[in-house]
């Protein structure tokens, strides 16, 4: 079964350091999301590309947050400085077109603490 | 108020039993369901879409009301490998992508 690759799988980081955390997504796959995860709630979307490009990142925080997914195919999500609140799964997804009719697929997640 | 609300949590139910978690969503606009699972500390993993005419796999039901704006999921004769928080997400077209919102989960743990 095809999977969505991410690593690391666990990141610790001290506070006002960078961080950057990378996904594969299955091949073929033209969508990419981000997904940031706060332990008791829902995944929350930060940021979504279709191919290369950005068609959503509004709930992004820019001051600190950076995406790219610069030939279309694998990403890097970055946190620069981190702050402790940012202790969080952070997950990517992919799916064939916008997932709004077939469903994401989820990587395994890094999961991120600040301290 | 969320745009997807779920039940809240936990539910214990014994094997065997029934159990039903509903899921609101607050834009009318929204077109597409679905319901995924999500073990302790794992990624969530697709476990069905939801149809205006409702579907069945196996011992899980999942139904659509557009009118109230809510959908909900059925699991019947659970099983001990139930337990697991259950999310719904609501897709809302929007431009040229979509958004996807998800709800915070509601957890079942099935009991021998």
């Amino acid at each position: 079964e095809a999977e969505v690759a991410q690593s690391p799988r666990y990141k610790i980081t001290e506070k006002s350091q960078a961080v950057a955390f990378w996904c594969d997504p299955i091949s073929g796959h033209a969508t990419l999301y981000w997904y940031r995860q706060i332990l008791g709630q829902g995944p929350e979307l930060l940021v979504q590309f279709q191919d290369e490009s950005v068609v959503d990142d509004s709930q992004l925080p820019k001051d600190r947050f950076s995406a790219e997914r610069l030939k279309g195919v694998d990403s890097t999500l970055k946190i620069q400085p981190a702050e402790l609140g940012d202790s969080a799964m952070y997950l990517c997804a992919s799916s064939f077109a916008p997932g709004q009719l077939y469903g994401y697929t989820f990587g395994s997640g890094t999961r991120l603490t600040v301290v | 108020r969320k745009e997807v609300e779920q039940d809240p949590g936990p539910f214990n139910v014994p094997e065997g039993a029934t159990v039903a978690f509903n899921c609101t969503y607050s834009n009318s606009a929204s077109q597409s369901f679905f319901w995924y699972r999500q073990d302790c500390r794992k990624e969530p993993k697709l476990l069905m879409s939801v149809y205006s005419s409702g579907n069945e796999d196996g011992r899980f039901t999942a139904q659509l009301n557009r009118a109230s704006q809510y959908i909900s999921l059925l699991i019947r004769d659970s099983k001990l490998s139930d337990s697991a928080t259950y999310l719904c997400v609501v897709n809302t077209p929007l431009a040229n992508a979509g958004k996807s919102t998800f709800g915070d989960g509601t957890t079942l743990t099935v009991k021998p």
